[in-house]
């Protein structure tokens, strides 16, 4: 099946820095990726919607400044955490919808853990 | 935006089945997953059923959709201990996707 990758799949930084996490479809072209928060124990939040070639679509009470993401190719999506701080420690988790077909499943990746010291 | 309401825990035994719930409120909902979530580890879709269908068998997994009450439902036949894990139902419009909070499926010996 399709394959999507998160890199890097840890990450441990410290506050104040920023820190850049990868989404890339391996084996299919995806003009939409969608980036997902989730805190220990919870559920998956989507955080914003990243199309190919425009600005990302964010949901409400995610701070777009503060969360840069950056969809530049049909394989490749980035979310850039900025000034990270310990409340953005988190696992992240990106996926991606296969645009040649319409079944509408999304692939995902791994995930990143990103701990703020 | 999209509501979507699961039990957070579940307890078996091992060999028993295993039923999971989910409803949601989006009636204008195209695509209904179901995703498996192990420790530390990113999702793995398990199995998923159109709108228009009512039932999908998938070797021990079954789907029940009944579209009519937003409800949506998981049974795992045979349940083994390595299906211990949060097992998320998720419904899409084609433009996003929106997730429950979780089930836990613990798997007793």
């Amino acid at each position: 099946g399709a394959v999507v990758s998160q890199h890097p799949s840890w990450v441990i930084c410290k506050s104040g820095t920023s820190v850049k996490i990868e989404c890339r479809s391996l084996d299919f072209q995806a003009t939409t990726m969608f980036w997902y928060r989730q805190f220990p124990k919870q559920s998956l939040m989507l955080m914003a919607t990243s199309n190919e070639g425009s600005k990302a679509t964010y949901e409400q009470g995610v701070e777009k400044d503060k969360f840069l993401i950056n969809h530049a190719s049909l394989t490749l999506s980035t979310l850039t955490v900025t000034s990270a701080h310990p409340e953005d420690s988190s696992f992240y988790i990106c996926s991606a919808r296969d645009r040649t077909t319409n079944t509408g499943e999304l692939f995902f990746g791994e995930g990143s853990r990103l701990t703020v010291l | 935006g999209e509501d979507v309401e699961q039990s957070l825990f579940l307890s078996v035994r091992e060999g028993d089945s295993s039923v999971i719930n989910c409803t949601y409120t989006d009636s204008s909902s195209t695509y209904l997953y179901w995703y498996k979530q192990e420790p530390g580890a990113g999702l793995q879709l398990l199995t998923y059923i159109f709108s228009n269908m009512d039932m999908k068998q998938d070797q021990r997994l079954t789907v029940l959709l009944n579209k009519k009450d937003k409800h949506l439902s998981l049974r795992i036949a045979d349940t083994q201990t390595g299906d211990s894990a949060i097992y998320f139902c998720a419904v899409s419009n084609n433009n996003d996707m929106r997730f429950g909070a979780g089930t836990r499926l613990t798997v007793k010996p």
